[in-house]
């Protein structure tokens, strides 16, 4: 079965330092991993996706993550927070053959310190 | 192309009464999903589809029935609503494995 744990509820990081979101999934097969990111009172939006091509991808808006299978990690990084990063970010797990339902981690609020 | 829209975006119940959730999606997806999200925690699937036609179970389908009406529309209908029904309720449609989201709809059960 599939799972998604997401090691931090909350990371606080000033303007311009680097940014470190870590995500651990479980999964069956070979999976698919998102992650998403959601502003205050906003909808969700894709940052990136590894869908088994390179395992670093790039997103929008400066962001990466790395697919570790031995570590079962996906972590989510940044060289330099923005303020307006500020947001919640949520990892996805989806398995091949699961009609491409999607299994969420708890989220990780992200927080810019001026 | 509006992508995937939803209404209404607010809305206030009281216990008992019953209402819809309309989505609508304009990118010939096949897929169609319906998801709550509450604090704390990441979203969780009531309902999805497939495609035209056929609709199945999520992770928690208890209290709320789905229509599929056409390619298009996907409607939540909670039949007599409750306080633990209060919620973010988010539509989605998927192209194989990418979902795209609509901006929500923000219900409150009295």
């Amino acid at each position: 079965a599939q799972s998604v744990t997401q090691l931090d509820s909350h990371v606080s990081v000033s303007e311009g330092t680097p940014v470190l979101l870590r995500c651990n999934y479980s999964s069956s097969y070979s999976p698919s991993l998102f992650w998403y990111v959601q502003h205050p009172n906003k909808g969700l939006q894709l940052l990136l996706k590894y869908t088994s091509a390179a395992t670093l991808v790039k997103g929008i808006n400066g962001f990466e993550a790395e697919f570790k299978k031995s570590e079962t990690s996906f972590h989510l990084t940044k060289p330099s927070a923005h303020m307006s990063d500020a947001a919640e970010y949520f990892c996805v797990v989806s398995e091949l053959g699961s009609n491409y339902q999607l299994i969420w981690g708890a989220g990780t609020k992200l927080i810019i310190k001026p | 192309n509006a992508g995937v829209t939803q209404t209404p975006k607010f809305q206030v119940l009281k216990t008992g009464q019953s209402m819809t959730l309309q989505c609508a999606q304009d990118m010939n997806h096949n897929s169609m999903y319906w998801y709550r999200q509450d604090p704390g925690m990441g979203l969780r699937l009531i309902y999805y589809s497939a495609s035209e036609g056929t609709t199945d179970k999520g992770e928690v389908p208890n209290g709320y029935n789905v229509s599929r009406l056409n390619k298009r529309e996907f409607s939540l209908r909670l039949e007599s609503a409750a306080p633990s029904q209060t919620s973010v309720y988010f539509c989605a449609s998927g192209l194989w494995n990418e979902q795209f989201f609509g901006p929500g709809t923000r219900l409150t059960v009295l």
